[in-house]
């Protein structure tokens, strides 16, 4: 079966410092992956996804991700982290029927 | 283009009381999914709808139904609400499709619904 899993519930980091939220997965087949952001009392929000192409993904406000198949990971990073982006971060998977399987989530704090 | 709206944002029910979440789209997406976010849980999934005049029990179905009403909408109902429906309701349109720049699949959340059964 397929899943999802966040090692860390909270990440710490100092502002302009490199940031990364780990993230790894068990699928069958080709993975579809995703990266969500959510800020407080908002909806999620997307950020990027891996279906084909380069293992290194750029999506919205900076943030890239790095497919690994052979470590079956979807790391989160960021060159340098801004205060701002300090929110709840989700990783998901697809599965075949198209519906997404989420980790717990990880909160990510930015400190001035 | 609102992309997807819920209401009500807030709820308070007492226990056995019922009531009904609506979602609405207006990106012309095929697939619509109802979520449930609880602490330390992610998000799971209720139901699900592929396409118009279709639903799919998902992860966590008891005590919901759904329907879909057309195309744009996808509503939630609790007909006995509980305690333990106590949560935050997401709900979510696909997109999918092929681009230039290759094969698309994402879903986009609405703002949610915080409801709380006392």
């Amino acid at each position: 079966a397929q899943s999802v899993a966040q090692p860390e519930d909270q990440v710490n980091v100092a502002e302009g410092n490199p940031l990364t939220v780990k993230c790894t997965y068990s699928v069958s087949g080709n993975p579809y992956l995703f990266w969500y952001v959510q800020y407080p009392n908002r909806g999620l929000q997307f950020l990027l996804k891996y279906i084909t192409g380069d293992n290194l993904v750029k999506g919205s406000y900076g943030f890239e991700a790095e497919f690994n198949k052979s470590q079956t990971s979807f790391h989160l990073k960021k060159p340098s982290a801004l205060v701002s982006d300090s929110a709840l971060y989700f990783c998901a998977v697809r599965d075949w029927a198209g519906k997404l399987i989420f980790g717990q989530g990880t909160e990510l704090s930015v400190k001035p | 283009n609102a992309g997807v709206t819920q209401t009500p944002k807030f709820q308070v029910l007492k226990t056995g009381q019922s009531m009904t979440l609506q979602c609405a789209q207006d990106m012309n997406h095929n697939s619509m999914y109802w979520y449930r976010q609880d602490p330390g849980m992610g998000l799971r999934l209720i139901y699900y709808s592929a396409s118009e005049g279709t639903t799919d029990k998902g992860e966590v179905p008891n005590g919901y139904n759904v329907s879909r009403l057309n195309k744009r909408e996808f509503s939630l109902r609790l007909e006995s609400a509980a305690p333990s429906q106590t949560s935050v309701y997401f709900c979510a349109s696909r997109e999918t499709g092929t681009g230039f720049l290759g094969p698309t699949d994402t879903q986009y959340f609405g703002p949610g619904t915080r409801l709380t059964v006392l």
